[in-house]
């Protein structure tokens, strides 16, 4: 079982739609983190909050608009996305110098 | 970029111990070897992690040449459930900031077989 939860499991979406993807954790940890992974490749970091700021963009489009409205919950908002953009969504958290967990992830079609 | 190389690909008997190597030659002082493996259409999990000394936790053991230079991740007795992507990662030790980056490789796919 994983203790961070990721919604909704699968989405598929067309162009011109506006999502949100949605984690959220309850062991109160201070990071949180967006990765995308394509098939067979390996997860890219794409966002990092620490304390609900955010610390690191790696340069990703502003289609994607990361949130991090409380402590335990981060969202990823979606608009106006590429078929390119289909993906494995996953987001992890960490406290301190602990592992991150991961999520199960969402997986995103773009029509 | 990625700072390990790991094989692509393995095969291991069930039963057997399954042993990943992987390469991270340009390892500095400060960073730590973590194993994370990946079962499909799930997220990353976490295995283990060491510095400098080997190590041992419920779900596998840690090797870490003298130098630092290479790893092996062992699994002692290899399930079917073990199949999955292994990921061996080198991170920064701890700056004590909130967070830190992974970056992953292209791992190794095990396969466990009947």
């Amino acid at each position: 079982d994983t203790e961070v939860t990721q919604t909704p499991k699968h989405l598929v979406m067309g162009m011109t739609n506006k999502k949100s993807l949605k984690c959220e954790q309850h062991m109160g940890h201070r990071a949180m983190y967006w990765y995308k992974q394509k098939a067979k490749k390996p997860p890219e970091l794409m966002f990092v909050y620490s304390y609900e700021k955010l610390s690191i963009n790696e340069s990703v489009p502003s289609r994607f608009s990361p949130e991090c409205p409380n402590s335990s919950l981060l969202n990823l908002h979606l608009h106006a996305l590429q078929p390119e953009d289909s993906a494995l969504y996953l987001c992890a958290s960490s406290q301190g110098n602990q592992p991150q967990h991961f999520g199960d992830g969402t997986r995103l079609s773009i029509l | 970029d990625a700072k390990t190389t790991q094989p692509p690909s393995m095969d291991c008997a069930e039963g057997r111990a399954a042993n990943l190597p992987c390469n991270h030659s340009t390892i500095s002082g400060n960073e730590y070897v973590y194993w994370y493996r990946q079962i499909h259409s799930q997220g990353p999990q976490y295995i283990i992690h060491g510095l400098k000394n080997n190590e041992t936790n419920e779900m596998a053991s840690l090797i870490i040449t003298e130098d630092r230079k290479s790893s092996t991740l062992i699994l002692p007795h290899a399930t079917l459930r073990d199949t999955a992507v292994y990921y061996c990662i080198v991170r920064e030790v701890w700056s004590g900031a909130g967070s830190y980056q992974l970056t992953f490789g292209k791992g190794t796919k095990l396969s466990v077989i009947p």
